[in-house]
């Protein structure tokens, strides 16, 4: 069973330039996350797809952030325009279902340097 | 509101001794916790979880205690080898309404030749 994809793997772009993230989940996990980690801090959580709908977006920064899951396969996270604060991991994870047991599986994440 | 934080930044063992990291969490009706390792360069990866209804739980070479009493949780790796080394996270769901997890800053584990 292949794991979590992410891509690409690093990105470096300049302040007011767009990125777009992709992440594609085990396939079957109708369950799809986003997660971002700043240098030296905790990860954080940033949505929480169910299929093709947003479950929870209470940790999207602001709305320079968009996410989309067209279709309730991979998921996309663009940043527009991208600031200096954005630089870090963005890590995407993916799980069967929810509830106590049910462990979420990580990508290898994409690092996101802005200049 | 709940967190989840770890004691230490860094940990550096000796090759073949005994690790121990810890994590305090603060929501005291959290019913499941995970510890995840993360390599460099890698995304985190899940070494074992434990529910509540449990003290201990032991997978290969490691073994997570839970002390609910005073909110405290530790991963214990044995005989740690330097593949060991890399960020340990631990981690707790929210399920009310959602299901995100809440992670610890992470402990670096250093295996010292």
């Amino acid at each position: 069973e292949a794991g979590v994809t992410q891509f690409p793997s690093h990105s470096v772009i300049e302040k007011g330039q767009t990125v777009t993230l992709r992440c594609d989940p085990i396939s079957g996990h109708d369950n799809l996350y986003w997660y971002r980690r700043v240098m030296g801090k905790e990860i954080k959580f940033l949505l929480h797809f169910v299929k093709e709908s947003k479950q929870d977006e209470s940790g999207m920064p602001n709305n320079r952030f968009l996410a989309e899951r067209t279709g309730g396969t991979y998921s996309t996270l663009k940043v527009q325009p991208a600031e200096l604060e954005d630089s870090g991991v963005y890590f995407c994870a993916s799980s069967r279902s929810t509830g106590v047991g049910e462990t979420q599986y990580f990508g290898p994440g994409t690092r996101l340097l802005v200049l | 509101g709940e967190s989840v934080g770890l004691h230490l930044p860094t940990l550096s063992v000796q090759e073949g001794d005994n690790s121990i990291i810890n994590c305090a969490y603060s929501n005291s009706a959290s019913d499941y916790f995970i510890w995840y390792k993360q390599e460099s360069g890698k995304g985190p990866q899940f070494i074992i979880d434990i529910r509540s209804n449990m003290d201990k739980r032991q997978g290969q070479r490691v073994t997570v205690l839970l002390n609910k009493t005073v909110k405290h949780l530790s991963l214990q790796i044995a005989a740690t080898q330097p593949g060991d080394s890399a960020v340990y996270f631990c981690a707790e769901p929210v399920t009310s309404g959602t299901y995100k997890y809440i992670f610890g800053t992470g402990t670096r584990l250093k295996v010292l030749a």
